[in-house]
């Protein structure tokens, strides 16, 4: 089975560009996260997403940053316009169920951004 | 508020080894508790996690924890460290319940198994 898809892996761009990452969650799963990686902070959760609607944006670092769900198997992360410090991995998961007690979490193999 | 404190960043053990990766959790209320192994250039993979029932819990790769409440521990252990052990490990808590979301993650620790 596919897990969870996201693109592109690497990227690398300059600073005041947009960047938007991509999300394809496991098929049949309701509940997806947005996670940052970085050495000073190291995983947060960036924002939830419950059948498709937004439940908890409050990890959303600032404006700059936006999140989509158009539907129950696509997702977007936009930064717009990039900064030197959003330079980090971003993780995709998701889920089946409301939340992460009782099921597993299920993670892509992350997005490496670069801004310069 | 939960928190997730991990001893060590960097942990080395030869091949054949215990593996001891100490985890130390801070909840107010009682907390599921979950391990997750990140290999080079990957995601997060589950190994193991506690929700409620028997205190030893036992993972993949040999890998087991025991919640230990009095301690507000949560050490994963596995008896003989495999060269394919060598990844990061992540801590994580969250609060029991249905529809909680809110995974806080420590900030890992290295394991490196020395041949």
């Amino acid at each position: 089975d596919a897990g969870v898809i996201q693109s592109p892996r690497h990227e690398v761009t300059e600073m005041g560009q947009e960047v938007t990452l991509r999300c394809k969650p496991i098929s049949g799963h309701n509940s997806l996260f947005w996670y940052r990686q970085t050495m000073m902070r190291g995983l947060e959760l960036l924002i939830y997403f419950n059948n498709n609607v937004p439940i908890d944006d409050s990890g959303m670092p600032e404006d700059r940053f936006s999140a989509k769900m158009p539907n129950a198997s696509f997702s977007t992360l936009k930064i717009q316009p990039s900064e030197p410090r959003d330079s980090a991995v971003y993780f995709c998961a998701s889920s089946f169920g409301q939340g992460v007690s009782g099921n597993t979490i299920y993670f892509g193999e992350g997005s490496w951004l670069t801004v310069v | 508020a939960q928190s997730v404190t991990q001893l060590g960043s960097h942990v080395s053990v030869s091949e054949g080894a215990l593996v001891l990766l100490r985890c130390n959790y801070s909840s107010s209320v009682p907390p599921y508790l979950f391990w997750y192994v990140q290999y080079p250039n990957q995601g997060l993979q589950l190994l193991l996690k506690y929700t409620t029932g028997a205190t030893l819990v036992k993972g993949i790769n040999g890998f087991e924890a025991e919640f230990k409440k009095s301690e507000t521990s949560f050490h994963l252990t596995k008896p003989s460290a495999h060269m394919s052990d060598a990844a990061e490990y992540f801590c994580a808590v969250t609060y029991s319940g249905a529809g909680s979301y809110q995974l806080t993650f420590g900030k890992g620790t290295k394991l490196s198994v020395i041949p």
